[in-house]
């Protein structure tokens, strides 16, 4: 059973363009909502996460919106640059029992152009 | 100073044989996972420990088997290596998500080809 739904598998954008990747939960007791960006040949790094007791989140280019209501959040990435394409995966996890999980979507591969 | 580290970063080898990878982080962490990428970049996870304790092991193989010896390294032991077994392996660490850890940090991955 996939938790993290993730799209689009992949995005081109232009060099100062806006990137959007879309990641739907399905698990309410999610309380902690990550995105993290991995490079060719490297592991996944954090980028931004969220909680989902605020319903946005900027951090400088990258900002997180987040509905509660509808489990789905996003990732917005503003004045996209070439060095921003790598491949991006939304995550879940929660603080409950069984809380150890960090489900992730199944990754958007974001090429900027220049 | 790397946080989580892995070795090797690549291993080639024979279907049927065995073979380890090693992980090891200095984060103080005691949460650790192992994590399979495959080709189309898909990160699954495959097992968890706390404190050297498994607590997921999702559906895999019982060819694989991970071992802690103390909760700064989490090795995966593979038998009988097939070639679907060919993927990239990350291992990750966490603080106890129970106790307020959120950042998991990965290792550079293990790219395993099996011929």
């Amino acid at each position: 059973q996939q938790q993290v739904k993730q799209s689009p598998q992949s995005l081109i954008v232009q060099k100062g363009g806006i990137s959007i990747i879309n990641c739907a939960y399905e698990n309410t007791a999610f309380d902690y909502f990550p995105w993290y960006q991995q490079f060719p040949g490297k592991g996944p790094a954090l980028l931004i996460a969220i909680r989902p007791d605020v319903s946005e989140k900027k951090e400088g280019r990258f900002t997180i919106s987040f509905n509660k209501s509808a489990k789905q959040f996003s990732l917005h990435i503003m004045d996209s640059q070439p060095g921003d394409s790598a491949t991006y995966f939304c995550a879940a996890s929660y603080s409950g029992a069984g809380s150890y999980q960090l489900t992730f979507g199944k990754g958007t591969k974001l090429s900027v152009i220049p | 100073d790397t946080a989580v580290s892995q070795t090797p970063k690549y291993l080639v080898t024979q279907m049927g044989n065995d073979k380890s990878i090693k992980c090891e982080q200095n984060l103080g962490h005691d949460t650790m996972y192992w994590y399979k990428q495959d080709s189309k970049k898909f990160l699954k996870i495959m097992f968890s420990y706390n404190n050297k304790e498994l607590i997921i092991n999702e559906t895999v193989p019982n060819r694989f088997s991970p071992k802690s010896p103390d909760k700064a390294h989490l090795n995966l032991h593979i038998n009988s290596l097939e070639l679907g077994d060919s993927a990239v392996y990350f291992c990750a660490s966490r603080q106890n998500p129970r106790q307020g850890g959120t950042e998991a940090f990965f290792g550079q991955g293990t790219r395993l080809t099996v011929v």
